[in-house]
Formats: structure tokens, C-alpha cells, sequence
């Protein structure tokens, strides 16, 4: 059974970085198209950014220049930094795979960021 | 960054049929295809259509995907309790290179 578990997340300053993890199992991250997805608490879903199998990557404005998504084959495993965080940014994240751009296939269970001071 | 539109709910009676529409551009619902996702209370989303009228192994097939030009349609027949959740309709978009949601349907079973 396909399964995403992401962790990483918790309570930052604004301003502060954090690195989220996704460990994928029963297929290989490389294959897939790879994504986050965010949810601010009582809004819907953003999304924020996406990696191709062959390492292209695309993001959502709104995080363009500070997030950067990337993988590591050996460990099966996508990740988000995240530096300069600010309020816009507490959400719950989500990491997804896709077979094919566009297609959301499976999320993980989500892990919430909370800036505050 | 939701540039698709959705109607913020959408309600019926057991037994029912509800339609939950999407609008958007040619940059996105008009040259892409749409997919549908369920979020049901407390959960994470879930892919209910995909390929705007494919439904993935276990989903049932009360529901159903539409496309017709900028806009898509996701229905419920037979509408049961265990529907009520909150629908988003998503496509990427060629202009903007980023994947768009909808701003999601609230559907109450009454």
C-alpha cells in the first residue's frame, strides 16, 4: 500500500526556516510527480509547489524564491524548505505523488507549521 | 492563488442529486484536465475524479466528472451522510505554471 508520512513540522518565529519531510513507500519518489499542498486552518487547499521525475520544479508565487522542494532518491524521500517564514505561511502541509502532472494520487496525513512569537 | 471558482456550498436530502460547478480560463480547465478532491472532516483530501470523469479503484460510481469548455461539474447521485465534505476541483494552468484549486464546496447532507 502506497504511503506518504510526512514530519518536520512545528511551532517557528517568523523569519525562521524549517526543513518538512515526506518518506514515501511502495513506489519509488523518483518516478512520480511529486507535490506539496497546504491548508491555512478553516481554508481550502494551496498549492505550493511541484517536482517532475526528471528534477524540474515549479512554485507558487507566493512562496517563489523562499521554498525550495527537492528529493532524495537513496532515501525515497521529498522535502520543503522553508526560510523567511511569515503568518501567511502556518498551514497544514501535505505531500502528494502523482502519476501523471496534475494528478494528485495520494496525500500523506499532513504535518501543521505554526508561526508565531 | 485560486483562480478557479467554485460556489461555497451545495446542499440536498438523502437520495439526492447535487452538482458542484468549477469555472476557469482557457489557461487552465480550457487546455488541461480537471481533477476533483474530497476532504471529508478532520481528514486529508482524498482524489475522487481524475482526467475530468475518471474515478480511481473504490470510488463509487454516484460520483461523476464533467468538462465542457472553462468549466467542470462534479455530481453526486443518491446522495448519502457519509458525502458531506468539502469538494475542490483543481487543474493546472499553462499560463501561470502553477497547479490551481478551486475554492472549494462545502456539501451539507440535509
Amino acid at each position: 500500500e502506497v504511503q506518504l508520512v510526512e514530519s518536520g513540522g512545528g511551532l517557528v518565529q517568523p523569519g525562521g526556516s524549517l526543513r518538512l519531510s515526506c518518506a514515501a513507500s511502495e513506489f519509488t519518489v523518483r518516478d512520480k510527480y511529486m507535490s506539496w499542498v497546504r491548508q491555512a486552518p478553516g481554508k481550502g487547499l494551496d498549492w505550493v509547489a511541484v517536482i517532475y521525475g526528471g528534477g524540474s520544479t515549479f512554485y507558487a508565487d507566493s512562496v517563489k524564491g523562499r521554498f525550495t522542494i527537492s528529493r532524495d532518491n537513496s532515501k525515497n524521500t521529498l522535502y520543503l524548505q522553508i526560510n523567511s517564514l511569515g503568518p501567511e505561511d502556518a498551514a497544514v502541509y501535505y505531500c502528494t505523488s502523482g502519476g501523471s502532472l496534475g494528478s494528485l494520487d495520494y496525500w500523506g496525513q499532513g504535518t501543521p507549521v505554526t508561526v508565531s512569537s | 492563488q485560486s483562480v478557479l471558482t467554485q460556489a461555497p456550498s451545495a446542499s440536498g436530502t438523502p437520495g439526492q442529486r447535487v452538482a458542484v460547478s468549477c469555472s476557469g480560463s482557457s489557461s487552465n480547465i480550457g487546455s488541461n484536465y480537471v481533477y476533483w478532491y474530497q476532504q471529508l472532516p478532520g481528514t486529508a483530501p482524498k482524489l475522487l475524479i481524475y482526467r475530468n470523469s475518471q474515478r480511481p479503484s473504490g470510488v463509487p460510481d454516484r460520483f461523476s466528472g464533467s468538462k465542457s469548455g472553462t468549466s467542470a461539474s462534479l455530481a453526486i447521485s443518491g446522495l448519502r451522510s457519509e458525502d458531506e465534505a468539502d469538494y475542490y476541483c483543481a487543474a493546472w494552468d499553462d499560463s501561470l505554471s502553477v497547479y490551481v484549486f478551486g475554492t472549494g464546496t462545502e456539501v451539507t447532507v440535509l
